[in-house]
């Protein structure tokens, strides 16, 4: 099946610094990626999508100047939190979609990555 | 904006038991995936239902997609403690690559 990778797999920074957290598809290229963010007890919460040689489209209410999305190849796209404060404490998940056999779409998702900012 | 209800938010069983998961919309999706997330990892796919109707089994887990693509149902016959875990529908309409995610149903199966 179709692996998806994060990295690193949690991280712990101080208030004001920038975090970068990589989404990898290890077995295939997805021209779209997908990034989420989940409180705890909560469903996914998507916050954009990122496709590959493009900008990102972001969902109403994300500050795009805040989590910058780089999708640089058709394996890899990376969320940057930027000036990190502790209410961006979360749960993030990235997804990378590929057409299955059966012609529809299909995402795959990353282990997540957990954000505490202090 | 397409939502995804699901019922119950939260279900704690004792080992044994049977439980139905719910998935409601008043939008039609193409497509409807089922997942379960264990805390701290990200969702894994437990199956994808397509045409309006169908059945699909996994060992002791049904999944049903409503006849109009609307909602989908699960079900879990004699639940054991590995099945704790966040149950999430969610679903994928036309030819869009987003998926609209449920809210989550929370279950405990308790030995």
């Amino acid at each position: 099946g179709a692996v998806v990778s994060q990295h690193p797999s949690w991280v712990i920074c101080k208030s004001g610094t920038s975090v970068k957290i990589e989404c990898r598809s290890l077995d295939f290229q997805a021209t779209t990626m997908f990034w989420y963010r989940q409180f705890p007890k909560q469903s996914l919460m998507l916050m954009a999508t990122s496709n590959e040689g493009s900008k990102a489209t972001y969902e109403q209410g994300v500050e795009k100047d805040k989590f910058l999305i780089n999708h640089a190849s058709l394996t890899l796209s990376t969320l940057t939190v930027t000036s990190a404060h502790p209410e961006d404490s979360s749960f993030y998940i990235c997804s990378a979609s590929t057409k299955t056999g059966l012609g529809y779409n299909e995402q795959f998702f990353g282990p997540g990555t957990r954000l505490t900012v202090l | 904006t397409q939502l995804l209800e699901q019922s119950p938010q939260f279900l704690s069983i004792q080992e044994g038991e049977n439980l139905t998961v719910y998935c409601n919309s008043s939008s039609v999706f193409s497509s409807l995936q089922w997942y379960r997330q264990e805390p701290g990892e990200g969702p894994v796919l437990l199956v994808t239902v397509v045409t309006g109707g169908e059945v699909k089994k996994l060992k002791r887990l049904t999944f049903q997609f409503g006849d109009a693509r609307k909602d989908s149902s699960l079900h879990i016959t004699a639940a054991q403690p590995g099945d704790t875990g966040l149950y999430l529908c969610a679903g994928l309409s036309g030819s869009a690559r987003q998926l609209t995610f449920g809210s989550g149903t929370q279950l405990t199966v308790l030995p």
